[in-house]
């Protein structure tokens, strides 16, 4: 089956912790994005990689890295120095350039 | 920089009826418009896109509407089912087709 899979799905750290999400997928797509969604909100996009070894940041991206050694693995790093880490993290990947992006069924991080 | 919005955070609907999801952008070079479903607890599904030259498209039940006049894109939904709740994201790519612009979404709600 191919698919996006995150994981853990729920996640709990304490304040001043960095923490990783991981992000896998089997579909062979060469972007990757994260996007952080809060209660009643939308999605605002952290980072983005259209290809291996590289990455762009989005409207949100303070306080966050990422890394892109492998096509199929985009892990983010919630670093210590974010604000307001808690929320719902969701991953997506897509074809280059394509409308639809398959997402994971995201990591729900609380900091305590 | 872009913007997604939508008119009305939440619709609710009679099982049977139609519905009928709004939403306003701001940026007039986005090549495709994008509807997106999310259920409780999970990743969003692409359901249809709309190319920026095309006024109308129709999907499986649904019907997406583009107004480049006055920057209005709407979701269509025929014989709404309890299975349609969900929450509804308009999202937009951008002209260099790198990223993904969500809106803060509707929640809607079909009553059985």
């Amino acid at each position: 089956d191919g698919g996006i899979t995150q994981s853990p799905k729920y996640l709990f750290r304490k304040e001043g912790q960095n923490v990783t999400l991981s992000c896998e997928q089997n579909l062979n797509h060469d972007a990757m994005y994260w996007y952080r969604q809060d209660p009643g909100q939308g999605l605002r996009l952290i980072y983005y990689s259209q290809i291996v070894n590289d990455f762009q940041k989005g409207d949100i991206a303070e306080g966050y890295s990422v890394s892109r050694e492998k096509k199929e693995s985009f892990p983010l790093t919630v670093t210590s120095a974010q604000k307001n880490p808690t929320a719902f993290y969701l991953c997506a990947s897509s074809i280059a350039g394509d409308t639809e992006a398959f997402f994971g069924q995201g990591t729900r991080l609380t900091v305590v | 920089g872009e913007s997604v919005g939508l008119h009305l955070p939440t619709l609710s609907v009679q099982e049977g009826d139609n519905s009928i999801i709004n939403c306003a952008y701001s940026n007039s070079a986005s090549d495709y418009f994008i509807w997106y479903k999310q259920e409780s607890g999970k990743g969003p599904q692409f359901i249809i896109d709309i190319r920026s030259n095309m006024d109308k498209r129709q999907g499986q039940r649904v019907t997406v509407l583009l107004n480049k006049t006055v920057k209005h894109l709407s979701l269509q939904i025929a014989a709404t089912q309890p299975g349609d709740s969900a929450v509804y994201f308009c999202a937009e790519i951008s002209n260099t087709g790198n990223q993904f612009y969500f809106g803060t979404g509707t929640s809607l709600t079909v009553i059985p």
